[in-house]
């Protein structure tokens, strides 16, 4: 399968701390996007990296990226008790087919 | 702007019945596409489309149907419901640039086949 791997599946920390998750992919890829799904609920776009970027920033949230090693990491700094999400990674692989590809996700308790 | 919406929210079938599910989005965008997320496998793409009159397969599209005669809508019908189908399915929508860009989802419906 050609789909991003997240890991850890789960992770469950105090607030305050901070949260990493990985995403490990086989292929090259074109952009790699992270989503978060609240429980029930739809899921909502957090960040879009594409390939030629190493690091993105948007509040919180920092992704980067290295396609050398296949591999992107999402940090959620200062982590709140309403992080408390699904997290997923989703890859575009390119090329003349328009999938995006998600992880099985990674679900994050944080503990007030 | 509604963003995308979904109906139904809940739905009951029995096995070898049909339905359509309705995904409608209001932001112009030119992708539109169909993923249902089972416990424990993430989110699968059965079928997508690029613009009116253009779809496409994914990576679990057997026993659904879809078609895209508007920008606006993109209906997934299932041809003759099997309890494997229960699932929740997501619609999501994104501007094509000729990348697959930033996805904006829809609620989702629940759909239990007995």
């Amino acid at each position: 399968s050609q789909q991003g791997e997240e890991d850890p599946q789960a992770l469950s920390i105090q607030e305050g701390e901070n949260a990493t998750m990985n995403c490990s992919y086989k292929t090259s890829i074109n952009n790699l996007q992270w989503y978060r799904q609240n429980s029930g609920r739809g899921l909502v776009h957090l960040i879009l990296i594409r390939s030629n970027e190493r690091e993105k920033h948007s509040g919180r949230l920092r992704v980067t990226l290295d396609t050398s090693k296949k591999s992107s990491s999402l940090l959620i700094t200062a982590s709140r008790a309403a992080d408390t999400a699904s997290y997923f990674c989703a890859t575009d692989f390119g090329g003349s087919n328009y999938k995006l590809t998600f992880g099985k996700g990674t679900l994050l308790t944080v503990n007030p | 702007n509604a963003g995308v919406t979904q109906t139904p929210k809940f739905q009951v079938l029995k096995t070898g019945q049909s339905m359509t599910l309705q995904c409608a989005q209001d932001m112009n965008h030119e992708y539109m596409s169909w993923y249902r997320q089972d416990p424990g496998m993430g989110l699968r793409l059965i079928h997508y489309s690029v613009g009116a009159g253009i779809t496409d397969q994914g990576e679990v599209p057997n026993g659904y149907n879809v078609s895209r005669s508007t920008t606006e809508d993109f209906p997934l019908r299932l041809l003759s419901a099997a309890p494997s189908q229960t699932s929740v399915y997501f619609c999501a929508s994104s501007y094509h640039s000729g990348r697959t860009g930033e996805q904006y989802f829809g609620p989702g419906t629940r759909l239990t086949v007995t």
